[in-house]
């Protein structure tokens, strides 16, 4: 079985550009999470999907940042424009989903962002 | 707020050693507990998992029990190996399974 797929892996731009992040995930789950990871930290939840609907984006900036989820499958995460702080590890991960607490979450590998 | 708080690192361990990695947790209700594990060059992936008080899970010779008189789901192992080395992820799924919350890591490098 395919697991959580993100693309790219790596990703390097200069200040005020945009850039987006895609995340493919496990067939038939239907929650589907970013993530943002910092160097020595834990994953930080940006923003939930239950099928197409974004059910918790608290933690989204949304002044730079926007998500979507077209047909309750794939999803993009954008920012722009990218700042100095946005460097980090902006990880996906996806659930049978139901809003039980014993879901398993799935990750993928991430992408790694660096912003010079 | 729920909240999750895992022993710093680094951990480095000869081959062989005892394990633990202590997770002490906050919450209100009932929370699902984990140990996602993140190996070199790879993705988080789950280690074991525990619904409700005095659950154990285990996996790979790891353990954690969830223990709700004292919050805590500590990481255990009676043998690690070389191949063990990776950093350790406590989390935290609350009650409605609507929120996720990690700790900071522990990294652990095991020496032959």
């Amino acid at each position: 079985e395919a697991g959580v797929v993100q693309s790219p892996r790596y990703k390097i731009i200069e200040k005020k550009q945009p850039v987006a992040f895609w995340c493919n995930p496990i067939s038939g789950h239907n929650t589907l999470y970013w993530y943002l990871q910092n160097l020595g930290q834990g994953p930080e939840l940006l923003i939930r999907y239950e099928n197409e609907e974004a059910v918790d984006d608290s933690q989204l900036p949304k002044d730079r940042f926007s998500a979507e989820r077209l047909k309750g499958v794939d999803s993009t995460l954008k920012i722009q424009p990218a700042e100095l702080g946005d460097s980090a590890v902006y990880l996906c991960a996806s659930s049978f989903g139901g809003s039980s607490s014993a879901d398993t979450q799935y990750f993928g590998p991430g992408t790694r962002l660096t912003v010079l | 707020g729920d909240s999750v708080t895992q022993m710093e690192g680094p951990v480095t361990l000869s081959e062989e050693a005892c394990l633990t990695i202590n997770c002490t947790y906050t919450a209100t209700g009932y929370p699902s507990l984990f140990w996602y594990v993140q190996y070199p060059g790879e993705g988080l992936q789950l280690l074991l998992k525990a619904t409700k008080a005095d659950d154990k899970g285990s996996n790979k010779g790891f353990e954690a029990t969830y223990r709700k008189e004292t919050t805590s789901f500590h990481l255990e192992k009676g043998s690690v190996q070389v191949s063990d080395s990776a950093v350790y992820f406590c989390a935290l799924s609350d009650q409605s399974g609507n929120q996720f919350y990690f700790g900071t890591g522990t990294s652990l490098t095991v020496i032959p």
